[in-house]
C-alpha cells in the first residue's frame, strides 16, 4: 500500500532557528512529490514539485530535497509568517490522485 | 501561478437541504478536478476525481448519490451535497490540474459547510 509519513507532527521554533521537516514515502512508483503550505481555514498553497532523487528546489527561506525514500523541507532563519501546516503528497505512477501525509504544524515564535 | 476559486466560501444550511459548491479554474483549463474534505487538524481526504465530460470516480466509502459531482466544462466543477446532515459539516476543498500526467494540483480556498 502506498504510504506517506510526515514528521514531526508539530514543531515549534524560535524566529531565526533553522530546521527541517521530513516526508518519508513508500510507493510502488514515484511520479512526483509535492510540498504544499496550508494556513488555517484556507486551501493548500503549492510550493514545490520534485520528480527525481537528487533534485532540489528553493523558494525564499524554503528548500526542498528528494531522495529515493524521503524528502526534506529545510527552512532557514524562519519568520513568524512561516507558521503554517506543511503538507507533503506523492503522485504514484499510473494514478491521478495524490497521496497525502498528515502534515507538520510549524509554529515560529517571535 | 494557477488560480482556483470556490464559491461559496462559507455556507450554513438546515438538515435535509441540498448545497451546491462551485470550483472554477480561472486562468487554465482543468482536464481533471478533485474534491477533498478536511476535518479539524486532519489531512485532506480525497472524495472523488472527475475528468471533464466523464463520470466522477469516487473513493471507497464515499456515497456517490449523496455527493453529486459534475464537471461539465474545462473550467467548472460542482459538488452537490444532497440531503445534508450535521455529520456532513466539514471543510470542502477542490483542486484542479491542467493535464492528465504529472502536473501539479492547484487548490481552491475551500468551503466551510455547517449543517444545523
Amino acid at each position: 500500500e502506498d504510504q506517506v509519513t510526515q514528521s514531526p507532527e508539530a514543531l515549534r521554533l524560535q524566529e531565526g532557528e533553522s530546521s527541517s521537516l521530513n516526508c518519508s514515502y513508500t510507493v510502488s512508483g514515484l511520479r512526483g512529490l509535492f510540498w504544499y503550505r496550508q494556513d488555517p481555514g484556507k486551501g493548500p498553497e503549492f510550493l514545490f514539485t520534485l520528480y527525481s532523487a537528487g533534485e532540489e528546489k528553493e523558494k525564499e527561506r524554503l528548500k526542498a530535497t528528494l531522495t529515493k525514500k524521503e524528502s526534506f523541507l529545510h527552512i532557514t532563519a524562519p519568520k513568524p509568517e512561516d507558521s503554517a501546516t506543511y503538507l507533503c503528497a506523492v503522485q504514484v505512477s499510473g494514478a491521478q490522485k495524490l497521496v497525502f501525509g498528515q502534515g507538520t504544524r510549524l509554529t515560529i515564535n517571535p | 501561478g494557477a488560480v482556483v476559486s470556490q464559491h461559496p466560501s462559507r455556507v450554513i444550511c438546515k438538515s435535509g437541504t441540498s448545497v451546491k459548491i462551485e470550483c472554477r479554474s480561472l486562468d487554465f483549463q482543468a482536464t481533471t478536478m478533485f474534491w477533498y474534505r478536511q476535518f479539524p487538524k486532519q489531512s485532506l481526504m480525497l472524495m472523488a476525481t472527475s475528468n471533464e465530460g466523464s463520470k466522477a470516480t469516487y473513493e471507497q466509502g464515499v456515497e456517490k448519490d449523496k455527493f453529486l459531482i459534475n464537471h461539465a466544462s474545462l473550467t467548472l466543477s460542482t459538488l452537490t451535497v444532497t440531503s445534508a446532515h450535521p455529520e456532513d459539516s466539514s471543510f470542502y476543498i477542490c483542486s484542479a490540474r491542467e493535464g492528465q500526467g504529472w502536473y501539479e494540483q492547484f487548490f481552491g480556498p475551500g468551503t466551510r459547510l455547517t449543517v444545523l
